[in-house]
């Protein structure tokens, strides 16, 4: 199992607004304002999307933010569009003698 | 731009060895680490360990300590990740992934990805 957990699926009809949550404990996602979020469609490479829980790199959307709140991060997608549809992961620094961790994955649906 | 270019696809056997290369260009080769991720099909993301770019420290995931060696080589600007006594569970997706050597340590850019098949 992932050190991170996420839900396994998520859906929205295009243009709504929807919200992935990414749980972890105080040693990676509670305890650090690391927290990333990937962005993967099938067969490719994953894309950061989001960074240090929210910010943006350079030529990602503004309709995508990051959050966090205790040991849970979320991603949120807002004006959602159909090249939206994409498996999506968190990541998180971690003080275990692990270095990072990645969250289950979370299958986003446009309907 | 940054860029990872990784070596191609491999097939081995149970109980031999892989070793995958990853050419990096557009950056200071020795200011960023580098991560490797792996993704058996169908599964999510399995960080595997880490080299720091400047110093060649390294961590490992405690999954695959004893069995993965991650290495680099700066005058080369490519980095280098060899995973032993291969399983049929090895098969998939590896990724090299630029990183930092200090704070977050986050993965950010990605290489294409190398495809390593363990079947007998």
């Amino acid at each position: 199992q992932s050190a991170l957990t996420q839900p396994a699926s998520v859906s929205g009809s295009p243009g709504q607004s929807i919200t992935i949550s990414c749980t972890g404990t105080s040693s990676d996602v509670g305890g650090y304002n690391y927290v990333s979020w990937y962005q993967q469609h099938p067969g490719k490479a994953p894309k950061v999307m989001i960074y240090d829980v929210r910010n943006r790199p350079s030529g990602v959307s503004n309709r995508f933010s990051g959050s966090k709140s205790g040991n849970t991060a979320s991603l949120t997608i807002s004006g959602l569009q159909a090249e939206d549809e994409a498996d999506y992961y968190c990541g998180s620094y971690t003080s275990s003698s692990t270095l990072w961790v990645f969250g289950g994955g979370t299958k986003l649906t446009v309907l | 731009q940054v860029q990872l270019v990784q070596s191609g696809a491999e097939v081995t056997e149970p109980g031999a060895s892989v070793k995958v290369s990853c050419k990096a260009s557009g950056y200071t080769f020795t200011a960023y680490a580098m991560h490797w991720v792996r993704q058996a099909p169908g599964q999510s993301l399995e960080w595997m360990g880490w080299i720091n770019g400047g110093n060649g420290d390294t961590k490992y995931s405690q999954k695959f300590q004893g069995r993965v060696t991650i290495t680099s080589d700066t005058s080369a600007t490519t980095g280098y990740m060899e995973l032993s006594s291969l399983r049929s569970e090895d098969t998939a997706v590896y990724f090299c992934v630029r990183g930092y050597n200090l704070g977050s340590h986050r993965p950010d850019y990605w290489g294409q990805g190398t495809l390593v098949t363990v079947s007998s």
